[in-house]
């Protein structure tokens, strides 16, 4: 069965500083890996995927991630946070065999320091 | 390009009594997926609906139901209510093979008093 994990229940930068958010899946095959935002009472919002080729996948608002098999992690990462990027991020995993149920881990809240 | 549309945003419902929940996904999205949103539980998956027809399941009874009409738009209900059926429930539609990632719709919060 399909699993994420998402050690840091809670994280807090400084706003200026850089972020990293740490995602670690299991799964039988290549995994589809995306990275949402949610804001307070707020739908998710995609902000990258993975599915194939380059590790290194640029996303939306500044944020990349980068897909390591032999670590099974796929860490979002920004080199420089703004206020508002404030909100819980989750880390998700597909399959590649169709159908587009999705795992997600317990979500990171991350806290932004003026 | 439309989003995805939930309807209602928001919902007070009593134990034992039923709700259905609406989706419109975007344009040309023909799967569409139902989600369940608590704080104790995180996001966990209900349902998926490709044409019309239920492709994915999760670990819920089967007072969750769906279905998905031509249109591709999408309802779930919820028969005999309890008080742990309160959440967020989030819709997201997606392509067939779902490498774009899915969309998700703001949610509905659903509150069983």
């Amino acid at each position: 069965a399909q699993s994420v994990t998402q050690p840091d229940i809670h994280i807090t930068v400084s706003e200026g500083a850089s972020l990293e958010l740490r995602c670690n899946y299991s799964y039988g095959a290549t995994p589809y890996l995306f990275w949402y935002v949610q804001s307070p009472g707020q739908g998710l919002q995609l902000l990258l995927k993975y599915f194939s080729g380059d590790t290194l996948v640029q996303g939306i608002k500044g944020f990349e991630a980068e897909f390591k098999r032999s670590q099974s992690s796929f860490n979002l990462r920004k080199p420089s946070v703004h206020w508002s990027d404030a909100a819980e991020y989750f880390c998700a995993v597909g399959g590649t065999g169709g159908g587009n149920k999705l795992t997600f881990g317990t979500g990171t809240q991350l806290k932004v320091e003026l | 390009k439309a989003g995805v549309t939930q309807t209602p945003r928001y919902l007070i419902k009593t134990r034992g009594q039923q709700v259905t929940l609406s989706c419109s996904p975007i344009s040309g999205h023909r799967s569409v997926s139902w989600y369940q949103q608590t704080p104790g539980q995180g996001l966990q998956f209900l349902f998926e609906y490709f044409s019309e027809t239920q492709r994915n399941k999760g670990n819920f009874p089967g007072r969750f139901s769906g279905r998905q009409f031509s249109n591709s738009r999408s309802e779930m209900n919820v028969s005999t209510l309890e008080l742990g059926d309160s959440a967020l429930y989030l819709c997201a539609s997606s392509s067939p093979q779902g490498q774009a990632g899915a969309f998700f719709g703001q949610g509905t919060r659903l509150t069983v008093v």
